[in-house]
């Protein structure tokens, strides 16, 4: 299968700070791009939908002023956690879609967010 | 809003056992239905799909599923569970482009003892 690439692998960040994670589909053009998020012991929950060249919609809860999310080109989507606080540790998760239908979606290997 | 269950959150078995993991749905439209798998320490990754067609659907590694839609389920199966299979299997679906808007279930860890 293709592959999607997430950095950084583990981050510990101080309180109100923010953190960049990247996505990158290495093998072919990301059309869309899902951003999740993983509580322990419970399931992937999407956060975002992101279409290069578009923004991203939210989903319901997820506040998009927190959570900033960019996919300015076919092969790469950040996602910035602003002014983190311990609340927002988590592990974070991507995946990456080459087009629309039944295109499928390959994910990153994730990103565990420990503020601090 | 779609919902996704799966009711076995560790299950152990040994080596040559056979395995079925429950998933249950709740959506009133037509549904795209997925089985992922997580070895330790790596990636998720497809295990099978359906979309349309037989509702029995073979995937990687000697996995099927099989989609009963009077009952919502789409419960993985495989007949004899190998020290490999040790992993977390995630059950997911999707309403609409297939890939799209993707709801996923808890989980289940799966622990194969040889």
């Amino acid at each position: 299968g293709a592959v999607v690439s997430q950095h950084p692998s583990r981050v510990i960040c101080k309180s109100g700070t923010s953190v960049k994670i990247e996505c990158r589909s290495l093998d072919f053009q990301a059309t869309t791009m899902f951003w999740y998020r993983q509580f322990p012991k419970q399931s992937l929950m999407l956060m975002a939908t992101s279409n290069e060249g578009s923004k991203a919609t939210y989903e319901q809860g997820v506040e998009k002023d927190k959570f900033l999310i960019n996919h300015a080109s076919l092969t790469l989507s950040t996602l910035t956690v602003t002014s983190a606080h311990p609340e927002d540790s988590s592990f974070y998760i991507c995946s990456a879609s080459g087009g629309q239908g039944v295109a499928e979606a390959f994910f990153g290997q994730g990103t565990r967010l420990t503020v601090v | 809003a779609q919902s996704v269950s799966q009711h076995n959150h560790h299950v152990i078995l040994s080596e040559a056992a056979s395995l079925e993991l429950g998933c249950n749905y709740s959506y009133g439209g037509t549904v795209n239905l997925f089985w992922y798998v997580q070895y330790p320490g790596q990636h998720l990754q497809l295990l099978l799909k359906y979309f349309s067609g037989d509702p029995l659907v073979k995937g990687i590694k000697g996995f099927e599923a099989e989609f009963i839609k009077s009952k919502f389920s789409f419960n993985l199966r495989k007949p004899s569970v190998q020290w490999s299979d040790t992993a977390e299997y995630f059950c997911a679906v999707s309403h609409s482009g297939g890939y799209q808007k993707v709801t996923f279930g808890t989980g289940t860890k799966l622990q194969v003892i040889p």
